[in-house]
Formats: structure tokens, C-alpha cells, sequence
């Protein structure tokens, strides 16, 4: 079965730092691109970053773009993403998720989610 | 930036009758277009891709049509279990918003 599992979510302060971590299993998670979506309270969703399955080449949204760094370690079957200057905006579930499409140098479509992980930025 | 604008923002309907949400794009997207589903509680859920093929177990009554700026998702017959938010996602500008806003489908 494909499964992702979150972690690293809690409460942080304004200015602070995080590290969330996805652990894959049930697919070769090397042959994927991976992404982190968000969702923050009462809204829609959000694409914030993504990174090949070499981990060679990372994309950011604007909104995160300069805060955070995406990386993976394919031995481990791990997708780890660090965000710094954490703002109250930044509060929300975070999902990890698998591209749909094998071999892909940059996300496309997202056909496995992990359940997610809650970030509250809060003083 | 690539616009995506999803109609109607809530939609009423009855279990048994047919649902259809739009997504306006702000230019052509060709056919890279994506629908999910959410429910509360729960992860999103890949309906549709490359705006008309089904993903993975999907039930026949979810479809997908359209291209360049016009897309829409239909459901058939709506089971009880269809209520939730519909996003639509595009593929194409990755350091903008992918996301529609959603479409909240909910029980008349």
C-alpha cells in the first residue's frame, strides 16, 4: 500500500523555524517528484513547494520562496521541508504529497496525500 | 501568473441530480488541468487529470471536458458521499498559485 506520513508539526513563534518530515513507503519513492501542499484554516489550497526525484531541482512559491528549503533523502525514503521567519499567515495542515507522474522532472498532478501535519504560528 | 477561477463558489444540490463546476483559467492551459476532491477530515482526493482521464478508482460518474481556458467537472448522479469542496489545479506556472478557490458542493 502507498502511505505518507507527516511529522513536525506543532506550535512555533512568530520569527521561528520548522522541519516537517515525510516518510514514504509502498512505491519507489526515488522515481517520483514529491510536493508539499497547505491548507490553512477556512481556506483552499495551496501548492508551496516541490523538488525532483534526484532532488537535483526544488521549486517554491512565491509566498515561501527565500523562507524554506526542500530536500529529500531517497535511502531513507524521506521528504524533509524547513521554513524559516515563520509568520502567523503560515499557520495550516501541511501535506505531503506524490506526483502522479513517474520520472518527472518538476510536480504535475498529486495522486497520493499523507493525512497531514498541523503548523500553528502563534505567540 | 496563471489565474484559476472556479464558479459557482457554493452549489445546491440533491442527491440523484447532476453537478457541474467550472474552472476559468486566465490563459491557455491546453489540457493540464486537475480536479480534486476534499472532504472534511480527510486528505484531497485526484478525480481527474489532464482534464478528462479518470485517476485510479474512480467512479464512472466524475468527468472532465475542456481546454485552453474553459474546463469543467460533472458529476452525474450525485451519491451522498459526492458532498464536499471540488479544486481545480493547473500544472503549468509553479511559482504562482496552482489552486483554484473551490467549489463547495453541498446537500440541497
Amino acid at each position: 500500500e502507498v502511505n505518507l506520513v507527516e511529522s513536525g508539526g506543532g506550535l512555533v513563534h512568530p520569527a521561528g523555524s520548522l522541519r516537517l518530515s515525510c516518510v514514504a513507503s509502498g512505491f519507489t519513492f526515488g522515481s517520483f517528484a514529491m510536493s508539499w501542499v497547505r491548507q490553512a484554516p477556512g481556506k483552499g489550497l495551496e501548492w508551496v513547494s516541490g523538488i525532483d526525484g534526484s532532488g537535483d531541482l526544488t521549486y517554491y512559491a512565491d509566498s515561501v520562496e527565500g523562507r524554506c528549503t526542500t530536500s529529500r533523502d531517497n535511502s531513507q525514503n524521506t521528504l524533509i521541508f524547513e521554513m524559516s521567519s515563520l509568520r502567523v499567515e503560515d499557520t495550516a495542515v501541511y501535506y505531503c504529497v506524490k506526483d502522479l507522474i513517474i520520472g518527472s522532472s518538476f510536480p504535475r498532478y498529486f495522486d497520493v496525500w499523507g493525512r497531514g501535519t498541523l503548523v500553528t504560528v502563534s505567540s | 501568473d496563471i489565474v484559476l477561477t472556479q464558479s459557482p463558489a457554493t452549489l445546491s444540490l440533491s442527491p440523484g441530480e447532476r453537478a457541474t463546476l467550472s474552472c476559468r483559467a486566465s490563459r491557455s492551459l491546453k489540457n493540464y488541468l486537475a480536479w480534486y476532491q476534499h472532504k472534511p477530515g480527510q486528505s484531497p482526493r485526484l478525480l481527474i487529470y489532464d482534464a478528462s482521464i479518470r485517476a485510479t478508482d474512480i467512479p464512472a460518474r466524475f468527468s472532465g471536458s475542456g481546454s485552453g481556458t474553459d474546463f469543467s467537472l460533472t458529476i452525474s448522479s450525485l451519491e451522498p458521499e459526492d458532498f464536499a469542496v471540488y479544486y481545480c489545479q493547473q500544472r503549468n506556472d509553479w511559482l504562482r498559485g496552482t489552486f483554484g478557490q473551490g467549489t463547495k458542493l453541498e446537500i440541497k
